[in-house]
């Protein structure tokens, strides 16, 4: 049975990079999919952040293009997210997902993990 | 960017009574890749519909999706305790995937 977890700090320092890792058990993310990164706050609501093809291709929202780096690490069976420069408005509950793409729905979702951006 | 435009806010109803939801997109959806999900608090989202109209596995057969182009509609035909959660729409065909803002649908 599929899973995904999300793991990294819980708390990032303004004009840092939040660094968050999804390890994917039950499958290796090397065979298929997209996998992707959604965030969710009380001001913006649910956001896509953007999306990498199992073949590594990746796609990025345009308003966060400039500060995300997505990759994956099929030795571990992991993808990871990086945001550079983060503020305050970067505070949110942070998913993985798998199949977050222009042709598929997210049908499997982590846990969540949270992550607050202050001094 | 497709706006996605959720109606009610909030949707007061009864165990066993019918409930529908509202998502206008302000353009049209491409594909109609409209997904829609249930989040309960302290939870993930999960997929119920996905392409409009297609329910995820597992879906009980009373959640149902319905609509093309920039309105769609999801029902849920009675309602049970499990089923009062926010429920969200996506678009995914037109990067970036967008979401509304949600339907609370809580006890009356």
């Amino acid at each position: 049975q599929m899973q995904l977890q999300e793991s990294g700090p819980g708390l990032v320092k303004p004009s840092e990079t939040l660094s968050l890792t999804c390890t994917v058990s039950g499958f290796s993310i090397s065979s298929a999919y997209y996998w992707g990164w959604i965030r969710q706050s009380p001001g913006k609501g649910l956001e896509w952040i953007g999306s990498i093809h199992h073949r590594g291709n990746t796609y990025y929202n345009p308003s966060l293009q400039s500060r995300v780096t997505m990759s994956l690490d099929t030795s571990k069976n992991q993808f990871s997210l990086n945001l550079a420069s983060v503020t305050a408005a970067d505070t949110a509950v942070y998913y993985c997902a798998r199949g977050v793409s222009s042709i598929s729905a997210a049908g499997l979702w982590g846990q969540g993990t949270r992550v607050t951006v202050s001094s | 960017e497709i706006v996605l435009t959720q109606s009610p806010g909030t949707l007061s109803l009864s165990p066993g009574e019918r409930a529908t939801l509202s998502c206008r997109a302000s353009q049209s959806v491409s594909s109609n890749y409209l997904a829609w999900f249930q989040q309960k608090p302290g939870q993930s989202p999960r997929l119920l519909i996905y392409a409009a109209s297609n329910r995820d596995g597992g879906v009980p057969d009373r959640f149902s999706g319905s609509g093309s182009g920039t309105d769609f509609t999801l029902t849920i035909s009675r309602l049970e305790p499990e089923d009062f959660a926010v429920y969200y729409c996506q678009q995914y065909g037109s990067p970036p995937g967008t979401f509304g803002q949600g339907t609370k649908v809580e006890i009356k």
